[in-house]
């Protein structure tokens, strides 16, 4: 059975500042997502990432995929109130798409 | 125009009652999905069919039974509700190109928030 583990689950930071959100996963998969979710609405795709080595960037978000360790990262670069939501990460395996249980962020002036 | 939509966004109901909550995407995709997102927001894929067809039925009550009239519509119905069955259900669609360079990105739609009194 396919695990997606995701920490932290709750990030308070400072505008300005940087963090990272980790995902690892327990078996092989071809797909990892990253979905931002504001609260009371619905979830909205961020970046897909395919293969090996995979980075994307978007604005102050940048995610990257690691196969081999199965583990993909979400980091968040001078960070502004804008990006308090949560965000969940993601792995297909057969047909079957698992969620991490999620990262609440929260950014403070 | 919405890609997903969902209709009730709300709906309130009591024990034992039957409801159902239906979705439409207009994406032409060929793959549609129903969520349970519960109060700490954990996501589980309950169904997924793909050109009308189940291929993913999660371990769920039997009083859950989804309907595709076509490949556009993915209906939701649920028998004899109980108070467990509170939530945000999320239907969402993707479409399969297949091939190493298929995204399957999932679409959302807005969710309905189901309360069992």
């Amino acid at each position: 059975e396919l695990k997606v583990e995701q920490n932290p689950l709750f990030l308070s930071m400072q505008e300005g500042k940087n963090y990272t959100i980790y995902c690892n996963y327990s078996t092989t998969s071809d797909r990892l997502y990253w979905y931002r979710q504001d609260p009371g609405k619905s979830l909205e795709s961020l970046f897909v990432l395919l293969s090996n080595g995979a980075v994307k960037q978007e604005g102050r978000l940048m995610a990257s995929l690691d196969t081999k360790a199965r583990l993909s990262t979400l980091h968040i670069t001078a960070a502004v109130h804008d990006l308090s939501a949560t965000y969940f990460c993601a792995v297909r395996g057969s047909y079957i798409p698992t969620f991490g249980r999620g990262t609440s962020l929260i950014v403070h002036p | 125009d919405t890609a997903v939509s969902q209709t009730p966004k709300y709906l309130v109901t009591q024990m034992g009652n039957d409801k159902s909550i239906k979705c439409e995407q207009n994406l032409g995709h060929d793959t549609m999905y129903w969520y349970k997102q519960d109060s700490k927001k954990f996501l589980k894929i309950m169904f997924s069919y793909n050109n009308k067809e189940l291929i993913i039925n999660e371990t769920v009550p039997n009083r859950f039974s989804p309907k595709s009239p076509d490949k556009a519509h993915l209906n939701l119905h649920i028998n004899s509700l109980e108070l467990g069955d509170s939530a945000v259900y999320f239907c969402a669609s993707s479409q399969a190109t297949g091939g190493a360079s298929s995204t399957d990105t999932q679409y959302f739609g807005p969710g309905t928030r189901l309360t069992v009194l």
